[in-house]
């Protein structure tokens, strides 16, 4: 079945830091890409996504490119800010329209000043 | 617009009461979703509903747990009886007909605790 496998935290950086969650994938078919974030007693919210291979999903300074070759989707940002510190979720769908999403585990990130 | 809303936020629930989690989606939107994560694990797909019909149930764990969307607006999620494994938090999300993938608008979660 479709899997998502992303690295576990908790993820502590220094405020300023350059950011690397890695995320990868095994899926049935032809998936789409999805970060999704969740801020302190807040939803999940979309960061970012990409629908085909090579593609950069961009956000708030975030970025991740679609790599098909390593069927990963690592998410990265340049210079992370205390108000980055939330959970970060990567996630697939093979299905076209609005069906489900396969999600991975969830790496908590926390930015200190 | 007013977003996804779900209620409660919190609850805390003995083995073997029952539970009953509302989710009101955005006005309008046809597609409705359930999701659950149980403490570290992924956030696992429960059903999903297109108005009032379920489109996809292949994620409800079992038979103690009982989805509905009447008229197609609000959808509630029961447990009963609930048990301990079900502890986590459930995740509304809604999107319009024809949105595109990952095109949803995720509540902010209802945390369920049994004891």
């Amino acid at each position: 079945g479709d899997s998502v496998t992303q690295m576990e935290g908790p993820v502590t950086l220094s405020e300023e830091a350059f950011l690397t969650i890695n995320c990868t994938y095994t899926a049935t078919g032809y998936p789409s890409l999805f970060w999704y974030v969740q801020y302190p007693g807040e939803g999940l919210q979309l960061l970012l996504k990409a629908t085909k291979a090579d593609d950069k999903g961009s956000n708030k300074g975030f970025e991740a490119t679609y790599r098909k070759e390593t069927t990963s989707f690592h998410l990265e940002k340049g210079s992370v800010q205390v108000s980055d510190s939330a959970v970060y979720f990567c996630a697939l769908s093979v299905s076209g329209g609005a069906d489900g999403l396969t999600f991975g585990k969830g790496t908590h990130l926390i930015i200190q000043p | 617009e007013a977003g996804v809303t779900q209620f409660p936020s919190h609850s805390v629930i003995e083995k073997g009461q029952t539970v009953t989690l509302r989710c009101d989606p955005i006005s309008g939107h046809d597609n409705l979703y359930w999701y659950r994560r149980v403490m570290g694990k992924e956030i696992k797909f429960l059903l999903h509903f297109v108005k009032e019909s379920k489109q996809d149930e292949s994620g409800m764990p079992n038979n103690r747990f009982l989805a509905e969307r009447t008229g197609g607006t609000y959808s509630t999620l029961k447990v009963q009886p609930a048990e301990l494994e079900d502890s986590g938090v459930y995740f509304c999300a809604s999107s319009p007909q024809g949105a595109k993938r990952g095109g949803y608008t995720f509540g902010s979660g209802t945390r369920l605790t049994v004891v």
